[in-house]
């Protein structure tokens, strides 16, 4: 597609239970990347994919969270027993190589009530 | 570990005024860095970005920023700000380590008052 696309745009759940975010990145972009944004936080690095690598973990912040990436192109996030402080806008993003600068999606805010 | 720091969380001008905004990295070796913007509502967007070259860097919307290696900065500028550009703004590090994420500051939100 023309843009990093995003799913749903919000979700509110409930305090326990389990959330997917799902994001579709440009055609033929190779890094795919998910960040979190709280408020006041700035952006805080999750996980990181490309190509066909094992992808970068780091800063999944507990083991809750896992993502994949299915044939090389969308990727879904899981939040597994979501808990409030898992409340945030998750960011998307995807570039063709890497230094290349990313694209964002326009994000999923999610509120767990 | 790399991190990056943004100064001014809030900067409020005036149309026509000056605008610079602060962003310091830590980080010895070789980055690349960026400047990100985001409007109200709307997605985070690539401003400016630097690899090599000359240290001054040109974006888009009349925006530079100057890297200053010795004092591991990467300062945002504009000689006149308009109302439009008030957003929020986001200074990036990519260190060229091997890693390929970016460390993001905290933003600075700026508003301009008409």
């Amino acid at each position: 597609g023309a843009g990093v696309s995003q799913s749903p745009s919000n979700k509110v759940t409930e305090k326990g239970k389990d959330v997917e975010l799902r994001c579709d990145p440009i055609s033929g972009h190779t890094a795919l990347y998910w960040y979190r944004q709280s408020l006041g936080q700035g952006l805080e690095f999750l996980i990181y994919f490309q190509g066909n690598s094992a992808p970068d973990k780091s800063g999944l912040p507990s083991d809750r969270f896992s993502a994949e990436r299915t044939g090389g192109s969308v990727s879904t996030l899981t939040i597994q027993r979501t808990q409030q402080e898992d409340s945030a806008v998750y960011l998307c993003a995807s570039s063709l190589e890497w230094g290349a600068g990313y694209t964002f999606g326009s994000g999923t805010r999610l509120t767990v009530v | 570990a790399q991190s990056v720091s943004q100064h001014n969380h809030h900067v409020i001008l005036s149309e026509a005024a000056s605008l610079e905004l602060g962003c310091n990295y830590s980080y010895g070796g070789t980055v690349n860095l960026f400047w990100y913007v985001q409007y109200p509502g709307q997605h985070l967007q690539l401003l400016l970005k630097y690899f090599s070259g000359d240290p001054l860097v040109k974006g888009i919307k009349g925006f530079e920023a100057e890297f200053i290696k010795s004092k591991f900065s990467f300062n945002l500028r504009k000689p006149s700000v308009q109302w439009s550009d008030t957003a929020e703004y986001f200074c990036a590090v990519n260190a060229l380590s091997g890693t390929y994420k970016y460390i993001f500051g905290t933003g600075t939100r700026l508003k301009v008052l008409a």
